[in-house]
């Protein structure tokens, strides 16, 4: 159980276009998700933590317009990369905390690995 | 400073060995405390939360140091299969429960 998918694992875009990341909770309802980002040999970043139905919140730094998110139910949240640019190429990681399980437990998607052009 | 810091390595072992990680953290009011392992271009999978009273798995244990906000992770007899990233995680402070912070990792790689 707890299974975490993310759509797509990997994607290439050139500069000035957007990207939706999707993050899925496949087997319980998910609460709150998280939006993480990891860029080689650093570590992950939390970027924005969502609760379904409500507006996310994003950590310090990071553009609320740029980095899109809709958690519309408790199995699936997005993450919209707007007018995307290199430095945007980057590992995207979801992760979900449900109902259910253990508290504060996240459950990690796979990771989406974008590169911009 | 750096909310979560580890030395990034990489710690190269022969297998059989012992090897310990060790982690600190800046904010004294953090709640939990976990190592995860990620392994090359995956997502970090949790190994261990980490208590006080320190707690074993298997070849793996854990100890947390409150008074010198320190976290280590030991693991004895090597296995080729250990080699990874080690993350030291936080779990965020009062009012903001939930929030993972990620230390950047140590690499260990494990050699025959």
């Amino acid at each position: 159980g707890a299974v975490v998918s993310q759509h797509p694992s990997w994607v290439i875009c050139k500069s000035g276009t957007s990207v939706k990341i999707e993050c899925r909770s496949l087997d319980f309802q998910a609460t709150t998700m998280f939006w993480y980002r990891q860029f080689p040999k650093q570590s992950l970043m939390l970027m924005a933590t969502s609760n379904e139905g409500s507006k996310a919140t994003y950590e310090q730094g990071v553009e609320k317009d740029k980095f899109l998110i809709n958690h519309a139910s408790l199995t699936l949240s997005t993450l919209t990369v707007t007018s995307a640019h290199p430095e945007d190429s980057s590992f995207y990681i979801c992760s979900a905390e449900g109902r259910g399980g253990r508290p504060y437990e996240q459950y990690f998607g796979p990771g989406t690995r974008l590169t911009v052009t | 400073r750096k909310e979560v810091e580890q030395d990034p390595g990489p710690f190269n072992v022969p297998e059989g060995a012992t090897v310990a990680f060790n982690c600190t953290y800046s904010n004294s009011a953090s709640q939990s405390f976990f190592w995860y392992r990620q392994d090359c271009r995956k997502e970090p999978k949790l190994l261990m939360s980490v208590y006080s009273s320190g707690n074993e798995d298997g070849r793996f244990t854990a100890q947390l140091n409150r008074a010198s906000q320190y976290i280590s992770l030991l693991i004895r007899d090597s296995k080729l299969s250990d080699s990874a990233t080690y993350l030291c995680v936080v779990m965020g402070v009062p009012g903001n429960t939930g929030k993972l912070i990620f230390g950047q990792g140590t690499t260990l790689q494990v050699k025959p």
